[in-house]
């Protein structure tokens, strides 16, 4: 059964901590992704990899940080540098052929207090 | 700098009705993409358009693509209870794959 998977489905920090959200996919594609979405907005690009031990930073790269040293795994650590960590937390994995589209897993809500 | 507007952000459609949704964009783009998302879940893929004049149905929903206006609509028909939701597109420009979403436009389908 292929597909994203993100865990945890929730997650809770105090403010200081750094804190690590996983993103597993089975679909082998190449390209990863990580976005924030905020109440009422609409997804922003943290940070991607299109292949393994590569990465690029996307919009709102500041106080995140990824590796990629699996093509299966892209791991997203919400360090304590973010002002505003509270967020739900999308991760993405797109096809290399055909369509190119971005299949979604089913996201973590980090609240931070 | 790519930006995605969508309009309106918020539509309170009645049962039965028609509805016409839209999304501009600012610069040339290769693709556009049609996401929904129900509150708290995460987004699924409705569309995918690739090319000027683009035009894809599935349901109740119909997507179309004007690449020289910048423009895709969303046509809703005759709306039922369970197209309520968040549709989000979103627009792919230049190599590196990147997507740049609009805020969205929450649709709500009263009896």
């Amino acid at each position: 059964d292929g597909g994203i998977t993100q865990s945890p489905k929730y997650l809770f920090r105090k403010e200081g901590q750094n804190v690590t959200l996983s993103c597993e996919q089975n679909l082998n594609h190449d390209a990863m992704y990580w976005y924030r979405q905020d109440p009422g907005q609409g997804l922003r690009l943290i940070y991607y990899s299109q292949i393994v031990n590569d990465f690029q930073k996307g919009d709102i790269a500041e106080g995140y940080s990824v590796s990629r040293e699996k093509k299966e795994s892209f791991p997203l650590t919400v360090t304590s540098a973010q002002k505003n960590p509270t967020a739900f937390y999308l991760c993405a994995s797109r096809t290399g052929t055909g369509l190119y589209e971005q299949y979604f897993g089913p996201g973590t809500r980090l609240t931070v207090t | 700098e790519l930006k995605v507007e969508q309009n309106p952000l918020f539509l309170s459609m009645q049962e039965g009705k028609n509805y016409t949704i839209y999304c501009n964009y600012s610069t040339t783009s290769d693709r556009l993409y049609w996401y929904r998302q129900d509150p708290g879940k995460s987004l699924e893929s409705l569309f995918v358009l690739l090319s000027n004049g683009a035009v894809k149905q599935e349901g109740r929903l119909m997507a179309s693509l004007d690449t020289k206006a910048r423009l895709s609509t969303l046509h809703i028909t005759a709306a039922v209870h369970d197209l309520s939701a968040t549709y989000f597109c979103a627009v792919e420009a230049g190599a590196n794959s990147k997507l740049t979403f609009g805020k969205g436009i929450t649709l709500s389908v009263r009896p």
